[in-house]
Formats: C-alpha cells, structure tokens, sequence
C-alpha cells in the first residue's frame, strides 16, 4: 500500500544533542510537510517542500532545519533540542498539480521525540 | 485570519449513543473544511472533507458532516458510538485549495462501555 512512513516512531535525544527525524512516502506527492504537535495540542505546521521549494513557516525556530534530497525522503534536523521541544513530529504529503485542487494530505504515524 | 473553534475539549458517550463533536469556523467564504481524527500515538487520518459540492459529507467509520453557511459549522456525527471511536478528533479549516491547514484544537472523545 502506498503510505507516508516515519522513522524512528520514537526517538529520545539529550538536550542540545543534534537529532534528525526521517520521513518517506510512497504516494509520489510533490508536497510534504513538517508539523509539531505538543501534547493535547493541535498540530503546528514548522515548514513544507513544494517539490524542491522550502517554505518556512514565519514562527518556526531557526533550531529547525528540513532536507530533501528527493521526492520520496524528507529529513527533519533539530540542531540544539530543547525541553521544549519535546513532542510528536508528523510528516505528511500533498499532491499539488497546477491548475487542479490541491490535494488532501496523508500522514505518518509521527516520531515522538524524548529530550532528556 | 482564518481560525477554527470544536467546543469541548472533552466529550463522553455511552457505546450506541449519539456522537457530536462540534466545530465552528470563521471564514468570509465558504472554505474547505476537514475532519481527522488521530490515535494515540498515530498520525492524523482524514474521516472526510467539505469542498463546496454536497453539504452532507459522509465519511469513513460512520462519521458524517454537515456545513451549514448561516451557522458557519461543520459539525461531525455518528448515529451509534463504539468503543474503537475513542479518539482525538481535529475540525481542520483552509481558505483555498492552496492554504495551509489549520487545526482546530481538538476534542478528546470517550466511549463508554
């Protein structure tokens, strides 16, 4: 089946440790994004990739960095995690095609990230 | 700005009750409005999506939607509650097809046997 998939589902870093977080997908969408979600929160969007174009969300920390070295992979990288930064990390994807709607987005089941 | 509000944090049915979770929207025009609903420790899946075509949605699991203008709501429901609904539930709003999805802040849903 074709799915947005994340790895490690849990990840425990120390503090200021630098620690990435990967995502791929096997729907072929151009789109993909990065959210936070803290706990009982709603997801917070940090930033997204429009085939290649990266798109930072005005309020995300300069401690996160993304990567994507192709279609199907997209690299979440936290430099110097905080306490707060602690959370769910989701990975979806969009298929957007110009002129047509842009698409739903699927996601993975999330990396919880752990800083001790 | 857009901006999405689901009244309650907390909802609690009996199993074979009724389900409403309640979401309202602001919005100057009728946007694109979503439902998900996340497991624990799970991504978020989509349960259905309102884009202007039929305003009753009907979604995955039993779940369906109404968009009402006049009230500015999407209000989900599920005639009979089952255990494996327990979730958390996200009302999700985008002004355009290419807007960023914003998420309502959720409401937890218990069932109880």
């Amino acid at each position: 089946d074709a799915m947005v998939i994340q790895n490690p589902r849990y990840q425990v870093t120390q503090f200021g440790k630098p620690v990435t977080l990967s995502c791929s997908q096997t729907l072929n969408h151009n789109v993909m994004y990065w959210y936070q979600q803290k706990s009982s929160q709603a997801p917070k969007l940090l930033f997204h990739y429009y085939d290649k174009d990266f798109n930072n969300e005005a309020d995300t920390p300069d401690n996160f960095q993304s990567r994507r070295p192709n279609t199907s992979f997209c690299f979440l990288d936290i430099r110097s995690p905080g306490l707060g930064d602690a959370a769910m990390y989701l990975c979806a994807t969009s298929r957007d095609r110009v002129g047509e709607e842009r698409e739903t987005q699927y996601f993975g089941p999330g990396t919880r990230l752990l800083v001790l | 700005a857009q901006s999405v509000t689901q009244l309650g944090s907390h909802v609690s049915v009996s199993e074979g009750a009724l389900v409403l979770l309640r979401c309202n929207y602001s919005s100057s025009v009728p946007p694109y409005l979503f439902w998900y609903v996340q497991y624990p420790n799970q991504g978020l899946q989509l349960l259905l999506k309102y884009t202007s075509a039929a305003t009753l949605v009907k979604g995955i699991n039993g779940f369906e939607a109404e968009f009402k203008k006049s009230e500015t709501s999407f209000h989900l429901t599920k005639p009979s509650a089952h255990m494996s609904d327990a979730a958390e539930y996200f009302c999700a709003v985008k002004k355009t097809s290419y807007d960023k999805v914003i998420f309502g802040p959720g409401t937890s849903l218990s069932v109880i046997p």
